[in-house]
């Protein structure tokens, strides 16, 4: 069975130039997640859905960053405008809610380098 | 709040040894969940275990063991006879309460080497 599959893998970009990052969670999880990952500030979850619903985004760091997930099978995180302190390997995760409480599985990451 | 810690940032070991990842958790919520993930080098985080709050029984899984202790507020991990392949980030997260069972509050988590 394929994971979750997330594009692209690496993203180098230009500081204010927008970014959008991909993400296909595993058929029949009904929890996605978006996460970030940095050496400062370790593994952080941004939002995350449910149902295709946003139930918690207190993680999304400011109005720069949105998410959205239009149907069960895809979603996408944007930046706009990018910016240096953005760069981070970002991370979306599913889910299956009932019954496999946090049980994640994490897509392999989509490390963004803005320049 | 929720909080994990995880004090030990790096380990190196020998292959064959024994060694224990240690995680400390706060949390105020009665009914909590408590999870391992593993991060070897090629980045995807994967799924070891989840332990909830009312279920203290140790675990094993072949190598791997965790050691739960509300007491103490640990949730230890333990590898024993080591491989290479075990050379990973290993983080430890909670989750529960008002934020939501699937909220995970990751630990900074503990660079594990295994040298041959």
């Amino acid at each position: 069975d394929a994971g979750v599959i997330q594009s692209p893998r690496h993203e180098v970009t230009e500081m204010g130039q927008e970014v959008t990052l991909r993400c296909k969670p595993i058929s029949g999880h009904d929890y996605l997640f978006w996460y970030r990952q940095t050496m400062m500030r370790g593994l952080e979850l941004l939002i995350y859905f449910n149902n295709n619903v946003p139930i918690d985004d207190s993680g999304m760091p400011e109005d720069r960053f949105s998410a959205k997930m239009p149907n069960a099978s895809f979603s996408t995180l944007k930046i706009q405008p990018s910016e240096p302190r953005d760069s981070a390997v970002y991370f979306c995760a599913s889910s299956k809610g009932t019954g496999l409480v946090g049980e994640q599985y994490f897509g392999p990451g989509t490390r963004l380098t803005v320049t | 709040a929720q909080k994990v810690t995880q004090a030990q940032t790096e380990i190196s070991v020998v292959e064959k040894e024994d060694v224990t990842l240690d995680c400390v958790y706060e949390t105020r919520d009665t009914t909590y969940y408590l999870f391992w993930y593993k991060q070897p080098p090629s980045g995807e985080l994967v799924f070891l275990i989840r332990r909830n709050s009312f279920d203290e029984q140790n675990e094993i899984s072949g190598r791997y063991s965790w050691n739960f202790q509300k007491s103490t507020s640990s949730f230890n991990f333990t590898i024993t006879a080591s491989q290479v392949v075990d050379s990973a980030v290993y983080f430890c997260a909670l989750s529960g309460g008002e934020t939501g069972a699937n909220n995970l509050f990751f630990g900074t988590g503990t660079r594990l080497t295994v040298i041959p």
